[in-house]
This record gives C-alpha cells, structure tokens and sequence, in this order.
C-alpha cells in the first residue's frame, strides 16, 4: 500500500535554482518524513516532521506540513549538482499504523 | 555495526530456485522493514516487524514469500520458486520506533536477478 504520493514524477533544474517537490497523502498522520536515494540504492534520512507542526528547516531543506490539505513539500534552496537523486516522502500508514510506507519519489536532476 | 548491512549485494538466480536475503539491523533497533523497489519506481512495502514479531504482512506479493527476524536482531527474508517479476532490488530498513516516530536506517539493498 502507498500512502504518500509525490509530484512532479521528475523535475529539471539548472544549478542555483530552487527546487519544490510535493507529497499528498491519504489519511491522517502522526509523522512524516522525507529521504533521499542516490543511484536505486539506499534511502538517507532528510527531514522528519510532526502532525503538529507546519514547517521546518534543516541547511538549505524546508518542509512545510499542511494537515488540513494532507500535503507536504520539500523545498530545496540554491540547488547543486549534488542533489541530483530521487526524493520519497514516508508516512505511517492509515492513520497510526505503526508500518512506514513510502510515496512514488520525485526524480530530480540538477544540471551544472 | 555502524549501520545496517545487507548481504548478499547482489544476487542472480535462475527461476524456480528459492533465495535468502539477509538484513542485519543496527543493534538495539526494535523495529525493522523489508521493501521491493523494482527499477525506477517507488518503494513497495513488504513486512515489518516489531521485536521480533510480525504483525502485519500484507505487503507480502504471495506466499512464495516469508520473512522472519531472531533475537530481535538479524532477519531473512526468503523468496521461494522464484520468478522473474521477482527481480527488484530489496531493501531493509531498521528504526528504534515503529510508525514513522523516527528516522529509518537503510541498508544498501539487494538486487536480485531473476533469469
């Protein structure tokens, strides 16, 4: 089951520019989370944030939570090369299921 | 360890064999998940388990597939008679929560073969 879905599937941006991902998702939630996944393999941890909260920042992330919308978005500032990879956001599932399930990913590339 | 490794790397297998993939989780973290991510899609959630009970495997494809987990440590999952849709990398992740409380640790994947 897939809780979390996110948009744009892919994104293209020059290097410097900001770049926007969004997650919409189906019931409510306790928490919800962001990763990264360089090359199919391994996801990295980014960015976690509560029902109870509407924004947070971490360098040059910003999430925001929109509980009434059941979106999220990921905003990456002063983008590089570097962040070129695929963007999952993950949420418990079904309103307080304690499994962890994970959107479709944004696919950003970042040209130099 | 230092974070969660999963063995083997890599593995390719002819159809109708049965294959095991290990994950070994960072020590002292009660739950653990498998996912399937076939190439360039999202992540597929497989089972996860708390301790080492699993109380929810719906995300399981068919009973081909079983997972197990020992001494709240290491887990297995085991694909029987496989198939060539089974081809995908699998991949493990292990929390000290379950329900997205915290960050998930992943380890670097399986890919498995099917030929």
């Amino acid at each position: 089951s897939q809780q979390g879905e996110e948009d744009p599937q892919a994104l293209s941006i020059q290097e410097g520019e900001n770049a926007t991902m969004n997650c919409s998702y189906k019931t409510s939630i306790n928490n919800l989370q962001w990763y990264r996944q360089n090359s199919g393999r391994g996801l990295v941890h980014l960015i976690l944030i509560r029902s109870n909260e509407r924004e947070k920042h971490s360098g040059r992330l910003r999430v925001t939570l929109d509980t009434s919308k059941k979106s999220s978005s990921l905003l990456i500032t002063a983008s590089r090369a570097a962040d070129t990879a695929s963007y999952f956001c993950a949420t418990d599932a079904e309103g307080g299921s304690e499994k962890l399930v994970f959107g479709k990913g944004t696919k950003l590339t970042v040209n130099p | 360890g230092a974070g969660v490794s999963q063995s083997p790397s890599n593995k390719v297998t002819e159809k109708g064999k049965d294959v095991e993939l290990r994950c070994d989780p960072i020590s002292g973290h009660t739950a653990l998940y498998w996912y399937r991510q076939r190439l360039g899609q999202g992540l597929e959630f497989l089972i996860y388990f708390q301790g080492n009970s699993a109380p929810d495997k719906s995300g399981l494809p068919s009973d081909r597939f079983s997972a197990e987990r020992t001494g709240e440590s290491v887990s297995t999952l085991t694909i029987q008679r496989t198939q060539q849709e089974d081809s995908a990398v699998y991949l493990c992740a292990s929390s000290d929560s379950w329900g997205g409380w915290t960050e998930a640790f992943f380890g670097q994947g399986t890919r498995l073969t099917v030929v």
